[in-house]
C-alpha cells in the first residue's frame, strides 16, 4: 500500500532554534517529493521538491533531503521564526501517466518567542 | 485568475442535505484535483480530473460523492445525503499537465454537517 509516514506529530521549538522533520515512504513507483507548507486555513503550499537523484536542495532556511534508498526524506528548518508556525506535509507523486500524489499527515510546528 | 479559488470558504449543512462545493482553478490549468482533510490529517485524494473526464475517482468513498468538470475549467465535488462523518475541509487543487508539475492549491472549503 501507498503510504507517507511524518513524524514527530507535532513539534514545539522557541524562535531562532533549529528542527528536523522526518517523512518515511512506502510509495511505488517513485517520482518525487515535496514538501509542503500548511498555514492553518488555508492550502498547502509548495516548498521544495526532490527527485530521485536529488539528495539535498535548500530554499532559504529550508533543507530538505532525500535518501531514494532507505526511502527517507527530511526537512530541515534554520533560525526557526514565529512565522513558521504551520503544518509540513511530505508528499510523494506515484510515477506513471499522471500526478496523484500520496500525502502525508504532516507534523504541526508551533515556534514560540 | 491568479490562484485556486474555491467557494463557499465555508458551508454549514443539515444531515441528509444536498451540499455543491466549486473550484475555480488555475487558467490553463488541465489537471485538477479534489481531496478531502479531516482535522489533524493531510489531505485525502478524492478524484483527478484531465480536461473534462475523470482519470481516476478512486478516492470517493462511496456514489454519494460525485464530481463534474463539464468545460474542463471549473469541476463541482457534489455530496447528496450528507452525514456527519462527512464534515471536512475540502481542497481543491490544479496543475499544468499530466506529470511531474506542481500542484497548485485552494484555500478549501470547510463542510460541516450538523
Amino acid at each position: 500500500k501507498n503510504q507517507v509516514e511524518q513524524s514527530p506529530q507535532s513539534l514545539i521549538i522557541l524562535e531562532g532554534k533549529n528542527c528536523t522533520l522526518q517523512c518515511n515512504y512506502t510509495v511505488s513507483p517513485f517520482s518525487n517529493l515535496r514538501w509542503y507548507k500548511q498555514d492553518t486555513g488555508r492550502g498547502p503550499v509548495s516548498l521544495t521538491i526532490m527527485t530521485f537523484s536529488e539528495n539535498t536542495k535548500s530554499n532559504g532556511r529550508y533543507t530538505a533531503t532525500l535518501d531514494a534508498d532507505t526511502k527517507q526524506s527530511s526537512l530541515h528548518i534554520t533560525a526557526s521564526q514565529l512565522s513558521d508556525s504551520a503544518s509540513y506535509i511530505c508528499v510523494v507523486r506515484i510515477s506513471g501517466g499522471y500526478n496523484k500524489l500520496i500525502f502525508g499527515a504532516g507534523t504541526r510546528l508551533a515556534v514560540h518567542p | 485568475g491568479a490562484g485556486v479559488s474555491q467557494t463557499p470558504s465555508n458551508k454549514v449543512t443539515e444531515k441528509g442535505k444536498y451540499v455543491e462545493l466549486r473550484c475555480d482553478p488555475i487558467s490553463g490549468h488541465t489537471a485538477l484535483y479534489w481531496y478531502r482533510q479531516s482535522l489533524g490529517q493531510g489531505p485525502e485524494f478524492l478524484i483527478y480530473f484531465q480536461g473534462t473526464g475523470a482519470a481516476d475517482d478512486s478516492g470517493l468513498p462511496n456514489d454519494r460523492f460525485f464530481a463534474v468538470r463539464p468545460e474542463g475549467s471549473v469541476s463541482t465535488l457534489k455530496i447528496q445525503r450528507t452525514e456527519r462523518g462527512d464534515s471536512a475541509v475540502y481542497l481543491c487543487a490544479s496543475s499544468l499537465m499530466r506529470g511531474g508539475t506542481e500542484a497548485f492549491f485552494g484555500q478549501g472549503t470547510r463542510l460541516t454537517v450538523v
